[in-house]
Order: C-alpha cells, then sequence, then structure tokens
C-alpha cells in the first residue's frame, strides 16, 4: 500500500513571498488532516478535511493560510505571504475516517523562511 | 485551555533498561489518547487507547489509560538502540487534535 505523499520535500523563501505545498492521501482515506510542527514542539493541527468540506479549520491562520481539498483526494496548503515565524515542518496525515485515530502521516515538508 | 504535557522532556538510558512516559492532558471532549513514534521523519502510530485500565501491549511496548486522573503512560521494556526516537502523545478530541511535546529518548549500547 502506498503511503501519504507530500511535496516538495524542502523549500526555502524569503518572507512575505508565497509558497504552496501538496499532498496526496493514502487511496481510499476519507479525511486528510495538515500539522504544523515547529522545531522542538509537538504537530499542531491546522485543518481537518473529510472528504472535500472542512471539518475543522480553527487553529489555522486565516489572514495568510489556505487549505483545500478539490475532488477529496488531493489537498493543497499555501501560506501568502510567508513569516519567519512559519518556518516549520508542515505534515499531512491521513485516515480511514472510521477510526480517526490511526493516522498515517506523510514525509512532511521542511520549510526555511529567511 | 486544552493541553498535552509530557514528561520527561528527555531521558538517556542503557540498552536492555526500561523506561515509562509518561502523558497527562486536560483536554474537553476527550475521545482517545494517542502515541506515535518519531524519529527523523513522521511520525508512525503506536497505540489509540480509550477506555481506562485496557492495557494495549506490542512486542516491548504498552500502554495504559487512566480517564479519571487524566493521564497515559507508555511502558517500553528492554530497550534497544532502535527505540531511540521522540515519543509524542496526541488526545483526540471533537474534531481536534492535541499533540504533547514529546519525550525524547536516547538508547546507549
Amino acid at each position: 500500500e502506498a503511503g501519504v505523499a507530500q511535496s516538495p520535500r524542502y523549500k526555502i523563501i524569503e518572507k512575505r513571498q508565497s509558497v504552496a505545498f501538496w499532498c496526496n492521501p493514502i487511496s481510499g482515506h476519507a479525511t486528510l488532516y495538515w500539522y504544523q510542527q515547529i522545531l522542538g514542539q509537538g504537530p499542531k493541527l491546522l485543518i481537518q478535511f473529510q472528504n472535500n468540506g472542512v471539518v475543522d479549520d480553527s487553529q489555522l491562520p486565516k489572514d495568510r493560510f489556505s487549505a483545500e481539498r478539490l475532488k477529496g483526494v488531493d489537498s493543497t496548503l499555501k501560506i501568502q505571504p510567508a513569516k519567519l515565524e512559519d518556518s516549520a515542518v508542515y505534515l499531512c496525515a491521513s485516515s480511514l475516517g472510521l477510526v480517526q485515530g490511526e493516522q498515517y502521516f506523510g514525509p512532511g515538508t521542511r520549510l526555511t523562511v529567511t | 485551555e486544552d493541553k498535552v504535557v509530557q514528561s520527561p522532556l528527555s531521558l538517556v538510558v542503557h540498552e536492555g533498561d526500561t523506561v515509562t512516559l509518561n502523558c497527562s492532558y486536560e483536554v474537553t471532549n476527550f475521545r482517545s489518547l494517542l502515541w506515535y513514534k518519531q524519529e527523523k521523519k513522521a511520525p508512525t502510530f503506536l497505540f489509540m487507547l480509550t477506555s481506562s485500565g485496557i492495557e494495549k501491549k506490542s512486542g516491548r511496548l504498552s500502554s495504559i489509560l487512566d480517564k479519571k486522573e487524566l493521564f497515559s503512560i507508555l511502558n517500553i521494556t528492554a530497550t534497544q538502540t532502535g527505540d531511540s526516537a521522540i515519543y509524542l502523545c496526541a488526545v483526540e478530541a471533537y474534531n481536534q487534535f492535541y499533540f504533547g511535546t514529546g519525550t525524547s529518548l536516547t538508547v546507549i549500547p
């Protein structure tokens, strides 16, 4: 079974630039999550999708972050404009949705904002 | 404010030792508690606990939840160097996941 795919793996941008991350969940997984993990901290959930609908985005900084999951499969997370404090690893995870605890994580995208 | 606190923050042991990692939480609408192992990549799932007092086991790892005292422990017996990682505790609430900062475990040969 193929795992969760993410790209790019690494990205370096200057502050005020824009960046987008892509995630392809495990086939058949209805639920998709985006997390932000700052160095030395646990992952923080940014947004959760069930199919193509947003279940929760209460911790997403909506003034600069946006995410979508068109057709209920792939998802993109965008930051515009980026700030220095956005430097982190952005993890995508998916689950079947029936047993939400068993999330499968992708390899992450390491973002550095200079 | 919902929070998950893990202790200790870091731990160094010798191979063969037994370790106990702690996770306490204050989260409304608790649904489950999860343990993950994170090496130099994304977290991998270890256990999900929903009921108090029922131990989950997988090889040398085991975990138990106390919903009255709001904590969980993760035990690793006969530790090996391959157990070196950050162990993350997460609590699932209604449509939210709250992660602790993790316990960094280093196992010395």
